[in-house]
Protein backbone atom coordinates (compact mmCIF):
# COMPACT_ATOMS: atom_id res chain seq x y z
CA UNK A 1 0.00 0.00 0.00
CA UNK A 2 1.06 3.13 -0.78
CA UNK A 3 2.28 5.24 2.34
CA UNK A 4 4.17 8.57 3.58
CA UNK A 5 5.98 8.42 6.88
CA UNK A 6 7.14 11.30 8.88
CA UNK A 7 9.89 10.68 11.63
CA UNK A 8 9.30 13.04 14.16
CA UNK A 9 5.64 13.34 16.09
CA UNK A 10 7.22 16.58 17.70
CA UNK A 11 9.87 19.13 17.26
CA UNK A 12 10.94 21.79 19.73
CA UNK A 13 13.62 24.25 18.61
CA UNK A 14 14.56 27.88 19.37
CA UNK A 15 13.75 31.19 17.39
CA UNK A 16 16.74 31.11 14.65
CA UNK A 17 17.54 27.29 14.76
CA UNK A 18 17.64 25.63 11.80
CA UNK A 19 14.42 22.61 10.61
CA UNK A 20 14.61 19.84 9.07
CA UNK A 21 11.58 17.56 8.82
CA UNK A 22 11.65 14.32 7.50
CA UNK A 23 9.46 12.99 5.01
CA UNK A 24 9.24 9.55 3.03
CA UNK A 25 7.04 7.77 0.97
CA UNK A 26 6.79 4.56 -0.40
CA UNK A 27 5.44 5.05 -3.77
CA UNK A 28 7.38 3.74 -6.97
CA UNK A 29 7.20 5.38 -10.39
CA UNK A 30 6.33 9.26 -10.45
CA UNK A 31 5.08 10.46 -7.25
CA UNK A 32 3.99 14.06 -6.61
CA UNK A 33 4.77 15.74 -3.11
CA UNK A 34 3.38 17.98 -0.94
CA UNK A 35 4.01 19.69 2.43
CA UNK A 36 1.37 21.50 4.03
CA UNK A 37 1.03 23.08 7.18
CA UNK A 38 -1.93 23.87 9.85
CA UNK A 39 -1.29 26.44 12.30
CA UNK A 40 -3.46 26.21 15.56
CA UNK A 41 -7.04 26.33 15.00
CA UNK A 42 -6.92 27.12 11.03
CA UNK A 43 -7.44 24.64 8.25
CA UNK A 44 -4.32 23.08 6.32
CA UNK A 45 -2.71 25.02 4.33
CA UNK A 46 -0.19 24.44 0.97
CA UNK A 47 3.21 25.13 1.62
CA UNK A 48 4.79 23.98 -1.48
CA UNK A 49 4.60 21.48 -4.25
CA UNK A 50 7.24 19.26 -6.15
CA UNK A 51 5.44 17.22 -9.45
CA UNK A 52 9.14 17.54 -11.89
CA UNK A 53 12.14 19.37 -12.64
CA UNK A 54 14.19 20.76 -10.28
CA UNK A 55 14.37 18.54 -6.78
CA UNK A 56 14.85 21.50 -4.76
CA UNK A 57 10.90 23.46 -4.21
CA UNK A 58 11.08 26.97 -2.87
CA UNK A 59 7.33 27.70 -0.85
CA UNK A 60 5.62 30.01 1.43
CA UNK A 61 7.52 32.08 4.40
CA UNK A 62 11.44 30.46 3.62
CA UNK A 63 10.67 27.22 3.10
CA UNK A 64 12.05 24.54 1.12
CA UNK A 65 12.07 20.95 0.48
CA UNK A 66 14.31 18.40 -1.22
CA UNK A 67 13.08 15.86 -3.04
CA UNK A 68 15.87 12.30 -3.36
CA UNK A 69 14.35 10.08 -5.68
CA UNK A 70 16.93 7.68 -4.27
CA UNK A 71 15.94 8.17 -0.74
CA UNK A 72 11.76 8.33 -1.36
CA UNK A 73 12.45 11.58 0.78
CA UNK A 74 11.15 14.70 0.42
CA UNK A 75 12.70 16.73 3.71
CA UNK A 76 11.03 20.47 5.03
CA UNK A 77 14.01 22.74 5.80
CA UNK A 78 14.12 26.21 7.12
CA UNK A 79 17.50 27.90 7.82
CA UNK A 80 15.79 29.90 10.83
CA UNK A 81 12.66 29.03 12.30
CA UNK A 82 10.04 32.25 14.07
CA UNK A 83 7.65 32.01 16.59
CA UNK A 84 5.30 31.88 14.02
CA UNK A 85 6.28 28.77 12.45
CA UNK A 86 4.43 27.03 15.62
CA UNK A 87 2.30 24.97 13.54
CA UNK A 88 1.61 20.99 12.65
CA UNK A 89 3.45 20.19 9.03
CA UNK A 90 1.74 17.46 7.27
CA UNK A 91 3.60 15.73 3.98
CA UNK A 92 1.43 13.93 1.58
CA UNK A 93 1.76 12.25 -1.47
CA UNK A 94 -0.17 11.24 -4.57
CA UNK A 95 0.74 9.40 -7.57
CA UNK A 96 0.23 11.16 -10.94
CA UNK A 97 -3.15 10.74 -12.50
CA UNK A 98 -6.55 10.86 -10.28
CA UNK A 99 -5.47 9.08 -7.06
CA UNK A 100 -5.74 9.96 -3.45
CA UNK A 101 -3.53 12.36 -1.92
CA UNK A 102 -2.44 10.08 1.08
CA UNK A 103 -0.71 12.22 3.87
CA UNK A 104 1.53 11.37 6.90
CA UNK A 105 0.85 11.14 10.12
CA UNK A 106 2.14 15.00 10.61
CA UNK A 107 5.10 16.59 12.68
CA UNK A 108 3.95 19.06 15.33
CA UNK A 109 6.70 22.15 15.37
CA UNK A 110 6.73 24.30 18.76
CA UNK A 111 9.12 27.26 18.40
CA UNK A 112 9.92 28.97 21.69
CA UNK A 113 12.18 32.22 22.34
CA UNK B 1 -13.49 35.09 -2.35
CA UNK B 2 -12.54 31.29 -3.31
CA UNK B 3 -13.19 29.62 -0.21
CA UNK B 4 -14.53 25.99 0.82
CA UNK B 5 -17.18 26.41 3.84
CA UNK B 6 -18.49 23.40 6.37
CA UNK B 7 -20.85 23.73 8.75
CA UNK B 8 -21.36 23.40 11.46
CA UNK B 9 -17.87 24.40 12.63
CA UNK B 10 -18.75 22.79 15.94
CA UNK B 11 -21.05 20.02 16.65
CA UNK B 12 -21.66 17.78 20.13
CA UNK B 13 -24.05 15.25 19.28
CA UNK B 14 -25.16 11.75 20.89
CA UNK B 15 -24.52 8.29 19.74
CA UNK B 16 -27.14 7.46 17.15
CA UNK B 17 -28.93 10.66 16.43
CA UNK B 18 -28.82 11.11 12.11
CA UNK B 19 -26.13 14.13 11.22
CA UNK B 20 -24.93 16.15 8.18
CA UNK B 21 -22.57 18.11 7.75
CA UNK B 22 -22.44 20.48 4.76
CA UNK B 23 -19.54 21.18 2.79
CA UNK B 24 -19.71 23.98 -0.52
CA UNK B 25 -17.05 25.39 -2.53
CA UNK B 26 -17.72 28.52 -5.06
CA UNK B 27 -14.23 27.54 -7.00
CA UNK B 28 -16.49 25.07 -9.52
CA UNK B 29 -13.90 22.07 -8.77
CA UNK B 30 -14.74 18.59 -10.08
CA UNK B 31 -12.77 16.97 -6.90
CA UNK B 32 -13.88 16.89 -3.42
CA UNK B 33 -13.04 15.19 -0.90
CA UNK B 34 -13.83 14.75 3.10
CA UNK B 35 -10.70 13.58 5.51
CA UNK B 36 -11.08 12.90 9.65
CA UNK B 37 -8.28 14.24 11.44
CA UNK B 38 -6.92 12.44 14.80
CA UNK B 39 -3.81 13.09 17.02
CA UNK B 40 -1.14 10.75 16.32
CA UNK B 41 -2.95 9.61 13.02
CA UNK B 42 -2.74 12.67 11.08
CA UNK B 43 -5.46 13.09 8.25
CA UNK B 44 -7.59 10.07 6.85
CA UNK B 45 -9.71 10.30 3.65
CA UNK B 46 -12.84 9.10 4.30
CA UNK B 47 -14.67 9.33 0.73
CA UNK B 48 -13.72 11.75 -2.56
CA UNK B 49 -15.74 12.62 -5.38
CA UNK B 50 -13.80 13.07 -8.81
CA UNK B 51 -17.33 14.99 -9.98
CA UNK B 52 -20.95 15.13 -9.72
CA UNK B 53 -22.82 11.69 -8.83
CA UNK B 54 -19.41 10.19 -8.98
CA UNK B 55 -18.18 9.13 -4.97
CA UNK B 56 -15.55 6.62 -3.89
CA UNK B 57 -14.13 5.07 -0.62
CA UNK B 58 -11.10 6.24 1.16
CA UNK B 59 -9.38 4.75 3.85
CA UNK B 60 -11.72 4.73 6.36
CA UNK B 61 -15.71 5.30 4.84
CA UNK B 62 -17.42 2.70 7.63
CA UNK B 63 -20.10 5.06 9.02
CA UNK B 64 -20.03 7.56 6.62
CA UNK B 65 -22.20 8.18 3.66
CA UNK B 66 -21.60 11.13 1.03
CA UNK B 67 -23.47 12.27 -2.14
CA UNK B 68 -22.54 15.06 -5.01
CA UNK B 69 -26.09 16.18 -6.28
CA UNK B 70 -24.49 19.14 -7.49
CA UNK B 71 -21.19 19.98 -8.21
CA UNK B 72 -20.39 22.70 -5.49
CA UNK B 73 -21.55 20.88 -2.13
CA UNK B 74 -20.80 17.30 -0.91
CA UNK B 75 -22.05 16.62 2.55
CA UNK B 76 -20.56 14.02 4.54
CA UNK B 77 -24.11 12.05 6.43
CA UNK B 78 -23.45 10.25 9.32
CA UNK B 79 -26.44 7.87 9.34
CA UNK B 80 -26.12 6.25 13.26
CA UNK B 81 -23.02 8.45 14.80
CA UNK B 82 -21.19 6.70 17.55
CA UNK B 83 -18.33 7.76 19.59
CA UNK B 84 -15.69 6.72 17.54
CA UNK B 85 -16.44 9.43 15.03
CA UNK B 86 -15.47 11.83 17.22
CA UNK B 87 -12.83 13.59 15.45
CA UNK B 88 -11.91 17.18 13.45
CA UNK B 89 -13.33 16.90 10.02
CA UNK B 90 -12.21 18.64 6.74
CA UNK B 91 -13.42 18.89 3.43
CA UNK B 92 -11.35 19.97 0.55
CA UNK B 93 -11.51 20.56 -3.05
CA UNK B 94 -9.47 20.84 -6.36
CA UNK B 95 -10.19 21.58 -9.87
CA UNK B 96 -9.66 18.60 -11.06
CA UNK B 97 -9.04 14.90 -9.69
CA UNK B 98 -5.30 15.14 -10.76
CA UNK B 99 -2.45 15.26 -8.48
CA UNK B 100 -1.13 18.72 -10.72
CA UNK B 101 -3.74 20.20 -8.93
CA UNK B 102 -3.87 21.95 -5.18
CA UNK B 103 -6.34 20.88 -2.61
CA UNK B 104 -8.19 23.60 -0.88
CA UNK B 105 -9.21 22.71 2.53
CA UNK B 106 -12.30 24.12 4.27
CA UNK B 107 -11.81 25.28 8.30
CA UNK B 108 -12.88 21.96 9.98
CA UNK B 109 -15.90 20.88 11.65
CA UNK B 110 -14.93 19.59 15.44
CA UNK B 111 -17.16 16.27 15.87
CA UNK B 112 -18.00 15.08 19.25
CA UNK B 113 -20.03 11.99 19.82
CA UNK B 114 -21.40 11.39 23.26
Amino acid sequence: AQSVSQHNHHVILSEAASLELGCNYSYGGTVNLFWYVQYPGQHLQLLLKYFSGDPLVKGIKGFEAEFIKSKFSFNLRKPSVQWSDTAEYFCAGQRSGNTPLVFGKGTRLSVIA
Amino acid sequence: EAQVTQNPRYLITVTGKKLTVTCSQNMNHEYMSWYRQDPGLGLRQIYYSMNVEVTDKGDVPEGYKVSRKEKRNFPLILESPSPNQTSLYFCASSLRPSSYNEQFFGPGTRLTVL
